[in-house]
């Protein structure tokens, strides 16, 4: 149980373009998602908590207008990076808080984003 | 200050061999703990929780020091399948919060 898809895996783009990542939670609803960026050897930076049906906290430093999330519903989170620069890439991860969980979350698999 | 610290390592050992982690954490109020082990390019995934009265899984044994606000990891036997970045993760509140990681490789 507790799977978390997340698409797709690894989307090489050019500068200026936008690009969107889904991730489902397929066999829990997820009341909470997670949207997390990692950096070559560094850590998992948490970039933004959405909530199903209203708007996501964003961490401080990270563009609300450049990372656009939509989490309209109970097992579908979407990232979409707007306008996007040789900077923004990065391995980007989500993962799921089903109710009752508690201990830990899901995490997907990661898409890899690199924009040339 | 980082709100998780680790050394990032790399550990080399020999298979077979006991190996600890160790990682410090500065946000009192934290109410959970993890660690994680993500390997190249791929996501992290939960390894243990990590209690007060320590617990242990097989070759794996983790223990939290509430007052002094450090957790360990130890690896006993280790294989060469255990090469991993291993990930000290802090929840305060809804959030996870990570370290940056302690490399270990594990060598024939």
């Amino acid at each position: 149980g507790a799977v978390v898809s997340q698409h797709p895996s690894r989307v090489i783009c050019k500068s200026g373009t936008s690009v969107k990542i889904e991730c489902r939670s397929l066999d829990f609803q997820a009341t909470t998602m997670f949207w997390y960026r990692q950096f070559p050897k560094k850590s998992l930076m948490l970039m933004a908590t959405s909530n199903e049906g209203s708007k996501a906290t964003y961490e401080q430093g990270v563009e609300k207008d450049k990372f656009l999330i939509n989490h309209a519903s109970l097992t579908l989170s979407t990232l979409t990076v707007t306008s996007a620069h040789p900077e923004d890439s990065s391995f980007y991860i989500c993962s799921a808080d089903g109710e009752g969980f508690g201990y830990g979350y899901t995490f997907g698999s990661g898409t890899r984003l690199t924009v040339v | 200050r980082k709100e998780v610290e680790q050394d990032p390592g790399p550990f080399n050992v020999p298979e077979g061999a006991t190996v600890a982690f160790n990682c410090t954490y500065s946000n009192s109020a934290s109410q959970s703990f993890f660690w994680y082990r993500q390997d190249c390019r791929k996501e992290p995934k939960l390894l243990m929780s990590v209690y007060s009265s320590g617990n242990e899984d097989g070759r794996f044994t983790a223990q939290l020091n509430r007052a002094s606000q450090y957790i360990s990891l130890l690896i006993r036997d280790s294989k060469l399948s255990d090469s991993a970045t291993y990930l000290c993760v802090v929840r305060g509140g809804n959030k996870l919060v990570f370290g940056a990681g302690t490399i270990l490789r594990v060598k024939s």
